[in-house]
């Protein structure tokens, strides 16, 4: 199996302007995770998807943020619009099946970078 | 709530030297608990995990962690650590009956040098 993938793997954009990362997770597996990772905050959940649908958003950090799962095989994030301070290395990771004692295969993330 | 304290940032450590991280958490209700490594321009990879039984966990590249209940620790070690150790690690717990969310610690850099 090829893992997780995300794209882009690094992305700069202007602030103001929309972002959208893709996520597309392991085959098979039914939970999908959204995680931030910065310096000063170090890893945020962002939001949980359970065969795909969203089941904890509590960690999205505003409306600007909106995730979708349209099926088993591909999630996206986006920003709009997109503000410095979203910069940040973002990851997804999914696991099989949804409970607390299984691994979460962590994709190699995407570097954002918001001017 | 759950928090989880990695009290050293960054550990230096001299390769074939023995280390160990520190991890602390807290919880009102029982937990699963992780060791998560990232190594540089990479995702997490799971490195060792206790869910019950033993209280002593190890990886197949020589890691172990001990689980103390009293203490409500999961310490990390290895006794001999090589070049390739260089990651930040991550301690990590999830409620034994949550939908499988992590809280994550801070992390800790282990920078090996020869």
């Amino acid at each position: 199996d090829a893992g997780v993938i995300q794209s882009p793997r690094h992305e700069v954009t202007e602030m103001g302007q929309e972002v959208t990362l893709r996520c597309k997770p392991i085959s098979g597996h039914n939970s999908l995770f959204w995680y931030r990772q910065t310096m000063m905050r170090g890893l945020e959940l962002l939001i949980y998807f359970n065969n795909n649908v969203p089941i904890d958003d509590s960690g999205m950090p505003e409306d600007r943020f909106s995730a979708k799962m349209p099926n088993a095989s591909f999630s996206t994030l986006k920003i709009q619009p997109s503000e410095p301070r979203d910069s940040a290395v973002y990851f997804c990771a999914s696991s099989f099946p949804s409970g607390g004692q299984n691994e979460q295969y962590f994709g190699p993330g995407t570097r954002l970078t918001v001017t | 709530a759950q928090s989880v304290t990695q009290l050293d940032s960054q550990v230096p450590v001299f390769e074939e030297a023995p280390v160990e991280l520190r991890c602390n958490y807290s919880s009102s209700v029982s937990v699963y608990l992780f060791w998560y490594v990232q190594y540089p321009n990479q995702g997490l990879q799971l490195l060792l995990k206790y869910l019950s039984g033993s209280t002593l966990v190890k990886s197949i590249n020589g890691f172990e962690a001990e689980f103390n209940k009293s203490q409500t620790s999961f310490h990390l070690r290895k006794p001999s650590v090589h070049i390739s150790d260089t990651a930040e690690y991550f301690c990590a717990v999830s409620d034994i009956d949550s939908w499988g969310k992590l809280q994550f610690g801070a992390g800790t850099q282990v920078v090996v040098t020869p």
